[in-house]
């Protein structure tokens, strides 16, 4: 079975840009999680999706948000690129609530 | 705020030692997860353990679930520089079902 997948694995923007990230989940499971990693911050949690609705959302500005897909894809966009907004975007899918997650490869958003 | 504490933050060893890293809560695990990171890449599972008292082995790791299902321990023996990581242990609560990761055990395994 294919894991997780994120695309771009890498992506450099400048302040002020956006940009978007997808993910495409394990087949058959439900939920996507985001999370952005930073060396001094480790994992936060951004917002999960369940069959297209957002179920939770962590504490980020509004700048950052995210959808989901019939087909479970989702994608991320981040509006007005922020220095700061430097990390390793994480996405993780499940079959839901209480069960494991399985992580993708991450995309490192550098932004100048 | 339920979380989980991991410990030590960070580990330098040398390789063939032996050593124990810890994920601890005040508040009781449904299941806990461990994964192994490596710089720039996503975290991979390792192990989820259910049972209170569970023991689970994946070669020279050796993973324990506590009674009370409030605490979990990795042991490695006879370290070696590929162990080199960082060991996230993340925890789904009982009553949430949502999973809350530990800031992670940097290991760094020297030759």
């Amino acid at each position: 079975k294919a894991g997780v997948t994120q695309t771009p694995r890498y992506l450099i923007k400048t302040r002020g840009q956006q940009v978007t990230l997808s993910c495409s989940p394990i087949s058959g499971h439900r939920s996507v999680s985001w999370y952005q990693q930073t060396p001094g911050q480790g994992l936060q949690f951004l917002f999960e999706y369940f069959s297209e609705t957002q179920r939770n959302k962590g504490n980020f500005p509004g700048r950052f948000s995210g959808r989901q897909f019939s087909n479970s894809r989702s994608e991320m966009n981040v509006s007005t690129l922020e220095l700061g907004d430097s990390a390793l975007y994480l996405c993780a899918s499940s079959f839901g609530e209480g069960y494991e997650q399985y992580f993708g490869p991450g995309t490192r958003l550098t932004v100048t | 705020t339920q979380l989980l504490e991991q410990s030590p933050q960070f580990l330098s060893i040398q390789e063939g030692e032996n050593l124990t890293v810890y994920c601890n809560s005040s508040s009781v695990f449904s299941s806990l997860q461990w994964y192994r990171q490596e710089p720039g890449e996503g975290p991979v599972l390792l192990v989820t353990v259910v049972t209170g008292g569970e023991v689970k082995k994946l070669k020279r790791l050796t993973f324990q679930f506590g009674d009370a299902r409030k605490d979990s321990s990795l042991h490695i023996t006879a370290a070696q520089p590929g162990d080199t990581g960082l060991y996230l242990c993340a925890g789904i609560f009982k009553n949430a079902g949502k999973s809350t990761f530990g800031d992670g055990t940097t290991l760094t395994v020297k030759p």
